[in-house]
């Protein structure tokens, strides 16, 4: 069975700090797709990334970067110098392919709050 | 802006009721799913629907049901409710295509039973 693991539940900061947000998922499939979305305070879900299994090429996006390992099953978020404004609760989440009968569903992980202190 | 549109934001019912909540996809998306967030359950997968088919199910009450219209918008129908269906559905909408799983989620629909 697909699970996801953000062992982590919540994280406390001071601004401008670097912060890594873990994730570990368990799949089968050798065909899969990784996410991570934001949950601000206002409630809606932010989609930031979307990692298909056959590229392990870490991706940076401004202060995001992303470090996805085959090997340890791991999907891991940094965001360096945080802000105020990445106070969020972040999900990260796993994804079979859709077509060919997959339905294409995300299996989330429980969240980690991140506080990023003034 | 996502541009998948979800109605009402809030909802604020009595047990034993029954409420209806609408998800209009994105322009284009032929997929709409369902989830549930609650406080003890998390983000969990509820339905999807597929260009007016139902395509699978998860942890979807008997209570609930869902529907996807031929002009593709969707509903979730929820009834006899409980306390503990108290929580945030969200409807997200994609391509259904062989590599794009990319999923766009409304605002969400806060439904509080009291």
């Amino acid at each position: 069975a697909q699970k996801v693991t953000q062992a982590q539940t919540e994280i406390s900061v001071v601004e401008k700090e670097d912060v890594t947000l873990d994730c570990v998922y368990e799949t089968r499939d050798t065909t899969y797709y990784l996410f991570w979305y934001k949950q601000p305070p206002s409630g809606e879900l932010v989609f930031l990334i979307r990692r298909n299994s056959f590229d392990e090429q870490n991706e940076i996006s401004g202060r995001y970067s992303w470090n996805f390992q085959k090997s340890t099953s791991s999907f891991n978020f940094t965001i360096t110098a945080s802000q105020v404004v990445d106070s969020a609760v972040y999900f990260c989440a796993l994804s079979e392919p859709s077509g060919s009968g997959n339905t294409g569903k995300l299996i989330f992980g429980q969240g980690t709050t991140l506080q990023v202190k003034p | 802006d996502s541009g998948v549109t979800q109605t009402p934001k809030h909802l604020i019912t009595a047990t034993g009721q029954r409420v209806t909540l609408r998800c209009s996809p994105r322009s284009g998306d032929l997929s709409v799913y369902w989830y549930q967030q609650s406080l003890d359950q998390g983000l969990q997968f509820l339905i999807h629907y597929y260009n007016g088919e139902e395509r699978a199910k998860g942890n979807i009450l008997e209570r609930f049901s869902a529907q996807q219209f031929p002009d593709l918008h969707s509903e979730l129908n929820l009834s006899s409710l409980e306390l503990g269906d108290s929580a945030l559905y969200f409807c997200a909408s994609s391509v259904l295509t062989g590599r794009n799983t990319e999923a766009f989620f409304g605002q969400g629909t806060r439904l509080t039973v009291v």
